[in-house]
């Protein structure tokens, strides 16, 4: 079973902390990680996929299939961060299992 | 280039009511996706269709049925609304291949009362 596991629902930080989405997941084949993105009353957007292994908007994330993790990071955070933050994993026809979420709210 | 457009918006329906969500793709994508957004429990995929002519169920179909019209348009219908499917919905459209994600719509707000 694919499954995608978020362990926190919200993570508040100060303005130029870093910061550390937590995702584990669960897949027995070769999985396809994403991480996407949800500013107040908008459509989510694709932040980052980790076989393009590039850095987008400050952030990035490695895949770790030792300890099947995908964590999303950013060294300094900013207000604009603020948002929801989705992982996701793909199994079969791009079909998408996300995790729960987690709230990320940047203080100045 | 509007990507995936998802109408309507905003939808009150009483109980027992039905109606048809809308959404359709200028992408030329293959694969299309209704999900389902509640708080702490992240998206939930309703059906997909790989394909035009396909569809098929994803983790939480009761209640709702899907019509791949062409390759462009996926409908979701509510035939007999339950307070349960006050959600908020999202068509999701996707070019399969190794790493695409998916373009997702602006969602429609479904209060059922």
């Amino acid at each position: 079973a694919q499954r995608v596991t978020q362990p926190e629902k919200l993570l508040s930080v100060f303005k130029g902390a870093p910061v550390e989405l937590k995702c584990n997941y669960s897949y027995s084949g070769s999985p396809e990680l994403f991480w996407y993105v949800q500013y107040s009353r908008q459509r989510l957007q694709l932040l980052l996929r980790h076989i393009s292994r590039e850095s987008i908007k400050g952030f990035t994330a490695d895949l770790n299939k030792g300890e099947t993790s995908f964590h999303l990071k950013k060294p300094f955070a900013q207000e604009e961060d603020s948002a929801m933050y989705y992982c996701a994993l793909s199994g079969g026809f791009q079909k998408l299992v996300f995790g729960t979420g987690t709230r990320l709210l940047v203080s100045p | 280039n509007a990507g995936v457009t998802q109408t309507p918006k905003f939808q009150v329906l009483k109980t027992g009511q039905s109606m048809t969500l809308q959404c359709a793709q200028d992408m030329n994508h293959n694969s299309m996706y209704w999900y389902r957004q509640d708080p702490g429990m992240g998206l939930r995929l309703i059906y997909y269709s790989a394909s035009e002519g396909t569809t098929d169920k994803g983790e939480v179909p009761n209640g709702y049925n899907v019509s791949r019209l062409n390759k462009r348009e996926f409908s979701l219908r509510l035939e007999s609304a339950a307070p349960s499917q006050t959600s908020v919905y999202f068509c999701a459209s996707s070019s399969q291949g190794q790493g695409y994600g998916y373009t997702f719509g602006s969602g429609t707000r479904l209060t059922v009362v």
